[in-house]
């Protein structure tokens, strides 16, 4: 079985540049979250969607950040413009079932640096 | 506000000798725990989980224990191999917001030989 896929693996950008990051999650998985893990820390929730919905968002910068899950399947999350602080890696993770205790599989990460 | 907190950034045990990673928790709500193990460049996978009418759980080499009272948590590892080498994140969330979980800061292990 197929893990999360994430796509590009490494960005570099200047700062005030848009950037996108992609997200397939397990076949079949309705939940998919969106976490930032900034160095030395632990994984930190941006956006959980249930299906095509956003169910939690309130860790979402809107006033820069986007996110969509079109179909229900894959993810896009943006950044638009980028600062400094957004160097980081953000993870895409699905699991089966919203609101139960299923497991969250991760993908592999976007590692962004922004100049 | 950290509200799990993992307080020995690294730890490093030989071969063959327990591993004892351990973890604290502010929330009274939280009520399921959770450890993922991560790899430089990979994602985080799930290790092993513990649910609060529980204090023990064990599965292989991997043990948690849950201490309630104290909100304290701790996974041993015995006996550790090289291949253990990574970064344990602790992990919690409550009944309601099951898929809402609320991590650690991490500890890295390294097993030495």
């Amino acid at each position: 079985e197929a893990g999360v896929v994430q796509s590009p693996r490494y960005k570099i950008i200047e700062k005030k540049q848009p950037v996108a990051f992609w997200c397939n999650p397990i076949s079949g998985h309705n939940t998919l979250y969106w976490y930032l893990q900034n160095l030395g820390q632990g994984p930190e929730l941006l956006i959980r969607y249930e299906n095509e919905e956003a169910v939690d968002d309130s860790q979402l910068p809107k006033d820069r950040f986007s996110a969509e899950r079109l179909k229900g399947v894959d993810s896009t999350l943006k950044i638009q413009p980028a600062e400094l602080g957004d160097s980081a890696v953000y993870l895409c993770a699905s699991s089966l079932v919203y609101g139960s205790r299923n497991e969250q599989f991760f993908g592999p990460g976007t590692r962004l640096t922004v100049l | 506000d950290q509200q799990v907190k993992q307080n020995s950034p690294s730890l490093s045990v030989q071969e063959g000798r327990i591993s004892i990673l351990n973890c604290d928790y502010t929330n009274s709500m939280f009520d399921y725990f959770l450890w993922y193990k991560k790899y430089p460049a990979e994602g985080p996978t799930f290790l092993i989980s513990i649910s609060s009418i529980k204090d023990k759980n064990e599965d292989g080499r991997f043990t948690v224990f849950l201490n309630k009272s104290a909100k304290h948590l701790s996974l041993h590892i015995v006996p550790s191999q090289p291949g253990d080498s990574a970064v344990y994140f602790c992990a919690a969330s409550s009944t309601g917001t099951a898929s809402k979980l609320t991590f650690g800061t991490g500890t890295r292990l390294q097993v030495t030989l």
